[in-house]
């Protein structure tokens, strides 16, 4: 059973592109999340999706950030007209449809803007 | 608002010794707690975890304690051992909420 894959590991991006980072979650996993690391912080909750749903985008920032997870094909997080400050490690996790569970990760992209 | 606090950015401990890491939360909520330990360039592997209808979990070497009056929780790691250099994250979640909300972390240093 694969665990949470993650695709691109490292991503670099001029600012003013567009930014894609794909999530497939582990095989039974119906919730996937999404993480930001900054440097020197925490990981910060973004959006939380199940099949087809944005169940919470509280932690999203309102311009030019969206995620998706479709019926078929990974979770995708979209981050257009990239900037500076965008560049951190994204890190996508998947948890069962269960109540406390833990989330697994992925090993994450490295976005970084130059 | 910082719900999930780890207020030791940093901790060196001696081969074999214990290691305590702690974390302190705000939300009242928070129903469920977690540990994650975090290699540099890797994602966060999941540890441990608490129900607040527990106040001590154990697996093996990590115990984690939890204290809801004080509303902190902290984890023992013991014996020591130098695999176990990484950071720390503390997590807390409650039912209907499903994200977790992490802590910034301790780096956590064994020293042979």
């Amino acid at each position: 059973n694969a665990g949470v894959m993650q695709n691109p590991r490292h991503l670099v991006r001029r600012r003013g592109q567009e930014a894609r980072l794909r999530c497939s979650p582990m095989k039974g996993h119906s919730h996937v999340y999404w993480y930001r690391q900054l440097p020197e912080e925490g990981l910060k909750f973004m959006v939380y999706l199940q099949k087809e749903n944005i169940i919470d985008e509280s932690g999203m920032p309102k311009e030019r950030f969206s995620a998706e997870f479709p019926k078929e094909g990974p979770s995708i997080l979209r981050i257009q007209q990239v900037v500076r400050g965008d560049s951190a490690a994204y890190f996508c996790a998947s948890s069962p449809p269960a109540a406390n569970t833990e989330a697994f990760f992925g090993q994450g992209t490295r976005l970084t803007v130059v | 608002d910082q719900q999930v606090k780890q207020n030791s950015p940093s901790l060196s401990v001696q081969e074999g010794r214990i290691s305590i890491l702690n974390c302190d939360y705000t939300n009242s909520m928070f129903d469920y707690f977690l540990w994650y330990k975090k290699y540099p360039a890797e994602g966060p592997t999941f540890l441990i975890s608490i129900s607040s209808i527990k106040d001590k979990n154990e697996d093996g070497r990590f115990t984690v304690f939890l204290n809801k009056s004080a509303k902190h929780l902290s984890l023992h790691i013991v014996p020591s051992q130098p695999g176990d250099s990484a950071v720390y994250f503390c997590a807390a979640t409650y039912l209907g909420n499903e994200k977790l909300t992490f802590g910034t972390g301790t780096r956590l240093t064994i020293i042979p």
